[in-house]
C-alpha cells in the first residue's frame, strides 16, 4: 500500500512569512495526493488534490502544492501566512478501493 | 446543500455504557468511514463500508461496532469493551469512483468518559 510521510509534526512561522509543509509519498505509480486542513474541534476540509492533470495544484485560501516525481514530494506552500491559517494539516494518498491513507499531520502555528 | 452530519457534537459516557454516534450523509456516496483522532496520533481507521449491508474492520476495530442498513447512514457504537474511548471521532464518505477520489468529512463528535 502507498503511504505518505509528513516531516515535522509542528511548524511555526511568523505572520506574513512563507508557509512550507512537507509531504513525501511512497509510490511506484502516479498517485492521487491530497492536502486537508483541520481547524480545532472540526472535521477535515479539502485544500487541494493532485490527480495527474497538472503538477502545480492551486487550492483554497491561497495554498498550493507542487507534485515532484523526482523527489516523491507534494509539499504545501503559501507565500504569506495569516493568523487564520493556524490549524492542523494532513497529507493523504489514495490506495486500493479508493481509500485514503493519511500522514501523521502537521500543526501549523502562526506568530503575530 | 449536501454534506455529512455527525451528532451529537459532544457526548459523555459513563464507564460500562454503550453509546452510539450518528453519521448521516445526503451526498449519495457509496462508501463511508469512521476514524478516531487522539492528540498527536493523526487519524486511525476504525471501520469502513463500501456498500450497503457490508462493512470491514479497520486498524482499531476492537471495542467498536457499526451497521450499514441504509446508504445514507453509518452509525458507530462504542461498546463497554473499548477501554479508552475518550477521543474525537470523525465520519467521512466518498463517491466510490476511482477517478473521483477524496473524502468528505463530518464535523466530528467528541466523546468523553466521565
Amino acid at each position: 500500500a502507498q503511504s505518505v510521510t509528513q516531516l515535522g509534526s509542528h511548524v511555526s512561522v511568523s505572520e506574513g512569512a512563507l508557509v512550507l509543509l512537507r509531504c513525501n509519498y511512497s509510490s511506484s505509480v502516479p498517485p492521487y495526493l491530497f492536502w486537508y486542513v483541520q481547524y480545532p474541534n472540526q472535521g477535515l476540509q479539502l485544500l487541494l488534490k493532485y490527480t495527474s492533470a497538472a503538477t502545480l495544484v492551486k487550492g483554497i485560501n491561497g495554498f498550493e502544492a507542487e507534485f515532484k516525481k523526482s523527489e516523491t514530494s507534494f509539499h504545501l506552500t503559501k507565500p504569506s501566512a495569516h493568523m487564520s491559517d493556524a490549524a492542523e494539516y494532513f497529507c493523504a494518498v489514495k490506495n486500493a478501493g479508493n481509500m485514503l491513507t493519511f500522514g501523521g499531520g502537521t500543526r501549523l502555528m502562526v506568530k503575530p | 446543500d449536501g454534506g455529512i452530519t455527525q451528532s451529537p457534537k459532544y457526548l459523555f459516557r459513563k464507564e460500562g455504557q454503550n453509546v452510539t454516534l450518528s453519521c448521516e450523509q445526503n451526498l449519495n456516496h457509496d462508501a463511508m468511514y469512521w476514524y478516531r483522532q487522539d492528540p498527536g496520533q493523526g487519524l486511525r481507521l476504525i471501520y469502513y463500508s463500501q456498500i450497503v449491508n457490508d462493512f470491514q474492520k479497520g486498524d482499531i476495530a476492537e471495542g467498536y461496532s457499526v451497521s450499514r442498513e441504509k446508504k445514507e447512514s453509518f452509525p458507530l457504537t462504542v461498546t463497554s469493551a473499548q477501554k479508552n474511548p475518550t477521543a474525537f471521532y470523525l465520519c467521512a464518505s466518498s463517491i466510490g469512483d476511482r477517478d473521483r477520489p477524496g473524502y468528505t468529512f463530518g464535523s466530528g463528535t467528541r466523546l468523553t468518559v466521565v
